[in-house]
């Protein structure tokens, strides 16, 4: 089992649509928490850290459940160039972070 | 231009051969890590550094690889005696510590091709 799991997907939504992605991770030591984004053959760019208290910035929603070990982030109103793949990262220890394999967004007109 | 940047952006080599691969992190960055990252899969870790002292290293990282940071600054990942399984893109990333700490920004990587 690895130790960040996410759902691969792909998500194929239409513009305007609300989708949620979870993720769930194994080491229950773990510290810090976030959502990047990486579009095709480019670079993760962060895209949001995740508090325990849950966090908003514009249409994104990112929440953590530390006692089910799980992440979501909840994308209102989809535009076109929110299709990307979302990594969900883990961060294990002070230093070491651990990516999921990504959720892959497609978002259609 | 104050962001991660990596060099060099693609290398072709043939099996066997070593190569080198440099980043440059952010400048006030404290901490730079080296991952890999292959088709359909998350970045994977390979290892980071505080300043100048390396950390952590995965098992991953047979001894054909070697990263450095020898002044705390740019950072050199080598790789020995190519493997075609090495054929990835290799991606560094840097952060700071405390704040908003360990949120880590990415280069845009080397894509190594091992023929």
């Amino acid at each position: 089992r690895k130790e960040v799991e996410q759902d691969p997907g792909p998500f194929n939504v239409p513009e305007g649509a609300t989708v949620a992605f979870n993720c769930t991770y194994s080491n229950s030591a773990s510290q810090s928490f976030f959502w990047y984004r990486q579009d095709c053959r480019k670079e993760p760019k962060l895209l949001m850290s995740v508090y325990s208290s849950g966090n908003e910035d514009g249409r994104f929603t990112a929440q953590l459940n530390r006692a089910s070990q799980y992440i979501s982030l909840l994308i209102r109103d989809s535009k076109l160039s929110d299709s990307a793949t979302y990594l969900c990262v883990v961060n294990t220890n002070a230093g070491k972070s651990t990516f999921g394999d990504g959720t892959t967004l497609t978002v259609k007109p | 231009d104050t962001g991660v940047s990596q060099n060099p952006r693609h290398k072709i080599t043939k099996r066997g051969q070593n190569v080198t691969f440099r980043c440059d992190p952010i400048s006030e960055h404290n901490r730079l890590y080296w991952y890999r990252q292959t088709l359909g899969q998350g970045p994977e870790f390979l290892t980071y550094f505080q300043n100048e002292a390396q950390l952590e290293k995965s098992r991953l990282l047979s001894d054909r690889f070697s990263a450095e940071r020898p002044k705390g600054s740019f950072s050199t990942l080598e790789i020995q005696r190519t493997e075609q399984g090495d054929s990835a893109m290799y991606l560094c990333a840097s952060s700071m510590t405390g704040g908003s700490s360990y949120e880590q920004y990415f280069g845009p990587g080397t894509r190594l091709t091992v023929t």
